[in-house]
């Protein structure tokens, strides 16, 4: 599997936008990017997931660079409930997702 | 609507002891299954994935084992657990991939946290 980097921990503020940045310089041309994100003593919970295009749901934006090799999940407006490590992670032809250690997102009062 | 289920959602076990852990899944049919184990402070480790009854593909060598002895219900087991074998256990499914899908979902259950004394 195509591996992905992302930063151990970011900080926002609370109704503040958040960008959560992922480098996955060896993806290949079939992986989608998927946001996992897991909030503390539960199970990850899909946020989105996208090929190429920019993509948007009620959870988050999920921007896309044009070469593929980096991507941008973005969290309009940022409250206490988003608090929780997100995953940015690649599928390609396997029937598996590889989880690494994600981004730990602190949400300041 | 589907849900996923896993029992117990603790467990603590002492060294050398036997482990079974279930997972049911309702409201869907045929899915693929998954156990991963996330040590503390630690990602995700995907154990073991199926993707149908009897068929079971192990992604890291361990003491553990997995069986699905029916569609929609998935075991994680050991014969003789290990300190190394504490974490949160949780269980996945998503629907089976298919050429013309593309991508899938994963849902994940509460999840199981074993303690191995």
């Amino acid at each position: 599997d195509a591996k992905t980097t992302q930063p151990n921990s970011m900080e926002s503020n609370e109704e503040e936008p958040v960008h959560l940045p992922c480098n996955h310089s060896t993806i290949s041309g079939t992986d989608y990017i998927h946001w996992y994100r897991q909030l503390p003593s539960q199970g990850p919970e899909y946020v989105i997931h996208g090929l190429t295009s920019n993509v948007n749901n009620r959870m988050a934006s999920l921007a896309i660079a044009e070469d593929r090799k980096s991507s941008t999940l973005i969290l309009h407006r940022a409250t206490l409930r988003d608090a929780a490590v997100y995953y940015c992670i690649l599928s390609g032809g396997a029937n598996n997702l590889f989880f690494g250690t994600g981004t730990r997102l602190t949400v300041i009062p | 609507s589907q849900t996923i289920h896993q029992w117990p959602a603790t467990l603590v076990q002492p060294v050398g002891s036997p482990l079974s852990l279930e997972c049911t899944v309702e409201g869907t049919s045929n899915p693929n299954l998954y156990w991963y184990r996330q040590a503390a402070g630690r990602g995700l480790q995907l154990l073991f994935y199926s993707v149908g009854i009897g068929q079971i593909s192990s992604e890291v060598p361990q003491n553990l084992s997995a069986s699905r002895p029916q569609d929609r219900q998935f075991i994680l087991s050991s014969k003789k657990l290990l300190l190394s074998d504490s974490g949160f256990y949780l269980c996945a499914w998503s629907v089976i991939r298919t050429r013309h899908t593309g991508t899938y979902e994963q849902y994940f259950g509460p999840g199981t946290r074993l303690t191995v004394t």
